[in-house]
């Protein structure tokens, strides 16, 4: 099955500073990918997806980007605000498939300092 | 506010004691998936219905069951539980079945077993 790997566990950056989040999957028919934003006891919620038919993608001061070749997938957060301090998951949903197989990284815990 | 909507927020209960879960989705999805988040880890997938009925399980325990009703809403029960129990659990909800429609979660409900 699908293995989604995760990496920093933890990462912590000044404000203003950019912040890059990578994960790697294993299954090479993966062709949805998203990416939650937990604050600690909340729920997750969704802050950026990419399929696989797309190289990147963006939304103000968050782009993902997909190389399928490699099969790895980053989250890029530029201008980094104290807000942004939660954890952050990625996500892989294996071809053909859906949420049910829907395979989540481990985590990575940003904290932001001011 | 993602639309989902759980109760309760927080449950405080004794070990071989059974619980329930509600959860409502979003209006027009019909897809209920329930996810287990214990301490510091990542989600796990229990069990998905669609419109009312089964579509897929995952790492459920059989003390566990869950089911959706018709008017869409979803249960999920927790029986003869264990102290290892206690976590968040998400409910989340898409339109259909596949990975083409964003997963919205609900706030989650915080069980305690003492």
């Amino acid at each position: 099955g699908e293995n989604v790997e995760q990496h920093p566990s933890t990462l912590s950056v000044q404000e203003g500073d950019s912040a890059v989040i990578k994960c790697t999957y294993s299954d090479s028919a993966s062709n949805y990918f998203p990416w939650y934003k937990q604050e600690l006891g909340k729920r997750p919620q969704l802050i950026i997806d990419i399929r696989s038919n797309v190289g990147e993608k963006k939304d103000q001061r968050i782009a993902v980007t997909l190389n399928k070749t490699a099969k790895h997938f980053s989250l890029h957060i530029t201008e980094t605000q104290p807000e942004d301090s939660a954890v952050y998951f990625c996500a892989a949903i294996p071809g053909g498939t859906g949420f049910q197989k829907l395979v989540f990284g481990t985590g990575t815990r940003l904290l932001v300092s001011p | 506010d993602s639309g989902v909507t759980q109760t309760p927020k927080h449950l405080i209960t004794a070990t071989g004691q059974r619980v329930t879960l509600r959860c409502s989705p979003r209006s027009g999805d019909l897809s209920v998936y329930w996810y287990q988040q214990s301490l510091d880890q990542g989600l796990q997938f229990l069990i998905q219905y669609y419109n009312g009925e089964e579509r897929a399980k995952g790492n459920i325990l059989e003390r566990f069951s869950a089911q959706q009703f018709p008017d869409l809403h979803s249960e999920l029960n927790l029986s003869s539980l264990e102290l290892g129990d206690s976590a968040l659990y998400f409910c989340a909800s898409t339109y259909g079945t596949g990975g083409n429609s964003p997963l919205h979660f609900g706030n989650g409900t915080r069980l305690t077993v003492t």
